[in-house]
């Protein structure tokens, strides 16, 4: 079983739709959960994290935590062809970042 | 120049060929990674450096050689590669060592024939 498990995707919606993006682990002692954003050609770059089970909320974006169902999301609200781009979870644990492998999101105008 | 840059952005080499990825950090931080990223992969973590020092070495084949001699710098050095080892190399900084909050470069996307 992978540690962190993601849905590669593609996910395709129309802009506007609220957007769902979902991750689960393994490993209940890990620590700080971050959403990563990668554009085509381009490096991953930090979105937000959290540390806690319950919402952030940043803008458009939220981000979940459910420790006991050990589920984490990313919503965005009032999606746009701009959010169109692979989205990675990742978890901080023992001083390590734990990588999903992605979902690719499409927002079609 | 501003946040993490890599050169080249883009390098085709033979399997007997040496070359090297170049990695500068604008940011000031004291920490800097080295990740491959394979399609439909999760990122693998290479390795790690704390003000210079390597902290972190994730059984990388000894192919890859990596050396950091300064905090703003970071090379990855390649010799008698793989075709596996095509992928896009990222580097990454942090303000402190292994921390949560890593800045990426736009990577070395690596294609060895």
């Amino acid at each position: 079983q992978k540690e962190v498990e993601q849905d590669p995707g593609p996910l395709s919606v129309p802009e506007g739709a609220i957007v769902s993006l979902n991750c689960t682990y393994s490993n209940s002692a890990f620590q700080y959960f971050m959403w990563y954003r990668q554009y085509s050609r381009k490096g991953p770059e930090l979105l937000m994290y959290t540390y806690s089970s319950g919402n952030k909320e940043d803008g458009r974006f939220t981000a979940q935590v459910d420790k006991s169902s050990k589920y984490i999301s990313l919503f965005i609200r009032d999606s746009q062809p701009s959010d169109s781009a692979t989205y990675l979870c990742a978890i901080w644990s023992n001083y390590q970042l734990i990588w999903g492998a992605g979902t690719k999101l499409i927002i079609k105008p | 120049e501003t946040g993490v840059t890599q050169t080249p952005r883009h390098l085709v080499m033979g399997m007997t060929n040496k070359k090297s990825l170049k990695c500068e950090q604008h940011l000031g931080h004291n920490a800097m990674y080295w990740y491959k990223q394979s399609a439909k992969k999760p990122l693998e973590l290479m390795f790690v450096y704390s003000l210079e020092e390597r902290v972190e070495n994730n059984s990388v084949p000894s192919r890859f050689s990596p050396e950091c001699p300064n905090s703003s710098h970071l090379f990855l050095h390649l010799h008698t590669l793989q075709p596996e080892d095509s992928a896009l190399y990222l580097c990454a900084s942090s303000e402190r060592t292994s921390g949560n909050e890593q800045y990426f470069g736009p990577g070395t996307r690596l294609t060895v024939t």
